[in-house]
């Protein structure tokens, strides 16, 4: 159980595209779905945490109206990454979180690799 | 000063030895600790989940918390090259909450 899977897996656009990454919990409902970017050789970094039915709330240097992010239901997260740039090329990576036994633990999907060229 | 800190490595061990990774936080909200695996160009996947000090196993991993020294490690016995890996250890403030990340030890374990 507590599958999370991130579609595509891997994406490359041309500068000034959009591009939309599709999280889904799929075998369990997550009110709270967290959005991360990793660079190489480096941590992850949270972008902003999604709520079902409500606006994203983004960490600090995240621009919101670049990087959209839509939770319409709880299985599904989406993150529009707008009028990409190369700048934009990275690893995202989604978590979704399940609550069981009183106890809230995240499970990440297996990322998309973004190249914008 | 970080969080949370982690050597980044790398770490290089011959098989069938027993790793051990650390992490230290500075933040005594701190109360759940989670070690992830993440391994090359794929999602972290949860290893451990503790909030209590002490150990605890699960098969050839251990966990160990002493919330006391603000330190926690995970240790690998009879480590196996598909043991090779990034580590990563992450703590929420509350659960569920978001999760820091110390910087991640990448590990090789040489056959």
């Amino acid at each position: 159980g507590a599958v999370v899977s991130q579609h595509p897996s891997w994406v490359i656009c041309k500068s000034g595209t959009s591009v939309k990454i599709e999280c889904r919990s799929l075998d369990f409902q997550a009110t709270t779905m967290f959005w991360y970017r990793q660079f190489p050789k480096q941590s992850l970094m949270l972008m902003a945490t999604s709520n079902e039915g409500s606006k994203a709330t983004y960490e600090q240097g995240v621009e919101k109206d670049k990087f959209l992010i839509n939770h319409a239901s709880l299985t599904l997260s989406t993150l529009t990454v707008t009028s990409a740039h190369p700048e934009d090329s990275s690893f995202y990576i989604c978590s979704a979180t399940l609550t069981s036994g009183g106890t809230d633990t995240q499970y990440f999907g297996p990322g998309t690799r973004l190249t914008v060229l | 000063q970080k969080e949370v800190e982690q050597d980044p490595g790398p770490l290089s061990v011959p098989e069938g030895a027993i790793v051990s990774l650390n992490c230290t936080y500075s933040n005594s909200a701190f109360q759940y600790f989670m070690w992830y695996r993440q391994y090359s160009r794929k999602g972290p996947e949860l290893l451990m989940y503790t909030y209590s000090s002490g150990n605890k196993e699960d098969g050839r991993f251990t966990a160990q918390v002493d919330k006391s020294s603000k330190y926690i490690s995970l240790f690998i016995r009879d480590s196996q090259p598909s043991d090779s890996a990034t580590y990563l250890c992450a703590m929420p403030r509350t659960s569920g909450s978001r999760l820091t990340f110390g910087e991640g030890t990448q590990l090789t374990v040489n056959p």
